[in-house]
């Protein structure tokens, strides 16, 4: 039972256009969203992250947005550049302390963006 | 510089030949844990540790074991390897404080059990 969802392996976007990628969830008790971007040869770093009490949270040209009712958070990258070409991995936790415990990180199955010339 | 140091890198052996992956971390970091990421699962977790003798299973622990001596280290070893723990292994560290806590991960170790 896949309780974090990235339902698109890869998505192509034209540099300097919007790049959204999308996550749903299905565990209600999660309450911190992540956003972990990984290079190929590198390990996942982190990116961006949302707490359930807010439904937006901006760094730079990173935006994550959480809709808690529809259990659905989405990554907005703009304008998007040829260093954003990345997979993206979403990841939830039932707590604030998302690196530990039982209670740790729950990821999805990771995004390929591509960002084209 | 803060940093998640894995050793080997790169890694072929063969069936049933013991093997240890290292970890460190120079972050003083209390949390520790081991995922692997295979084709079409993402990251799944192995073993965690919540601080120095307190270890525990994740997701798939299976074929595992990890030890916690020292705060800033957490091998994970094989004891006897298998085909289908041929994979790419990422060590991550993380505190428990602060309201933005996240994980650091390691550059990975790519293993191949022939």
């Amino acid at each position: 039972d896949q309780q974090v969802k990235q339902n698109s392996p890869s998505l192509s976007v034209q540099e300097g256009r919007i790049s959204i990628l999308n996550c749903d969830y299905t565990n209600s008790m999660f309450d911190y969203f992540l956003w972990y971007k990984k290079y190929p040869a590198e390990g996942p770093t982190f990116l961006i992250s949302i707490s359930s009490i807010k439904d937006k949270n901006e760094d730079g040209r990173f935006t994550v947005f959480l809709n808690k009712s529809a259990k659905h958070l989405s990554l907005h990258i703009v304008p998007s550049q040829p260093g954003d070409s990345a997979v993206y991995f979403c990841a939830a936790s039932p707590t604030l302390y998302s690196g530990g415990g039982a209670d740790g990180l729950t990821f999805g199955k990771g995004t390929h963006l591509i960002i084209q010339p | 510089e803060a940093q998640v140091t894995q050793n080997p890198r790169y890694l072929i052996t063969v069936t049933g030949k013991k093997l240890t992956v290292t970890c460190s971390q120079n972050m003083n970091h209390e949390y520790m844990s081991w995922y692997r990421q295979d084709p079409g699962l993402g990251l799944r977790q192995i073993y965690y540790s919540m601080n120095v003798e307190v270890t525990d299973k994740g997701d798939v622990p299976e074929g595992y074991k990890v030890s916690r001596k020292e705060k800033r280290n957490f091998p994970l070893i094989l004891e006897s390897p298998s085909p289908n723990q041929t994979s790419l292994y990422f060590c991550a560290s993380s505190t428990r404080e602060g309201a933005d806590e996240k994980l650091f991960f390691g550059s990975g170790t790519q293993l191949s059990v022939l």
